[in-house]
């Protein structure tokens, strides 16, 4: 079975345009939570996603947004980027909501100069 | 487990020792753990589970305690190979509630000494 697949690994923007990424869950998984990976703050929550509804918000400002589609693909989106938003983007998939194992995709490396 | 600011607690050994990995999660009414590894270049990967109604859990090689009075997690690692150097995280979720989120410790780097 495929693992989180996440497109693309390695983005490079400038200040003030906007970025999407994608992420392909497991196969039969309905639930897509993405996070973002700094040095400075760790992994922190971005949003959570089940049955194409954004379920849960971490604080973050209004410019990051997701969606997912009915086939539990999921996107999410950072307008008017910022250079403190240079940082790894992780999707990770499972089962259901509550309890269980979130698998993780490899990750967007995104870079804004 | 938890680090402050830029620096992440390092953990050093030998090859085929054992090595401990420590955690301080944060929410009282957490109630599902998880550790999970992380090498160079690749996203986290998924270890080892706990429930809150567990003091301890079993996998190939690594166990893990929880100790819920103090709120702390333990990840232990037996006979400890190169392959294991990795980035290790602990995160917590508290499913009874509508927020369904991980919540990670910021991570601790071990190296493994041939």
């Amino acid at each position: 079975k495929a693992g989180v697949t996440q497109t693309p690994r390695y983005l490079i923007k400038t200040r003030g345009q906007q970025v999407t990424l994608s992420c392909s869950p497991i196969s039969g998984h309905r639930s897509v939570s993405w996070y973002q990976q700094t040095p400075g703050q760790g992994l922190q929550f971005l949003f959570e996603y089940f049955s194409e509804t954004q379920r849960n918000k971490g604080n973050f400002p209004g410019r990051f947004s997701g969606r997912q589609f009915s086939n539990s693909r999921s996107e999410m989106n950072v307008s008017t980027l910022e250079l403190g938003d240079s940082a790894l983007y992780l999707c990770a998939s499972s089962l259901s909501r509550g309890m269980g194992i979130q698998y993780f995709g490899a990750g967007t490396r995104l870079s804004v100069l | 487990g938890e680090s402050v600011g830029l620096h992440l607690p390092t953990l050093s050994v030998q090859e085929g020792d054992n090595s401990i990995i420590n955690c301080a999660y944060s929410n009282s009414a957490s109630d599902y753990f998880i550790w999970y590894k992380q090498e160079s270049g690749k996203g986290p990967q998924f270890i080892i589970d706990i429930r809150s109604n567990m003091d301890k859990r079993q996998g190939q090689r690594v166990t893990v305690l929880l100790n819920k009075t103090v709120k702390h997690l333990s990840l232990q690692i037996a006979a400890t190979q190169p392959g294991d150097s990795a980035v290790y995280f602990c995160a917590e979720n508290e499913s009874g509630g509508s927020n369904y989120k991980l919540t990670f410790g910021k991570g601790t780097l071990l190296t493994v000494n041939p």
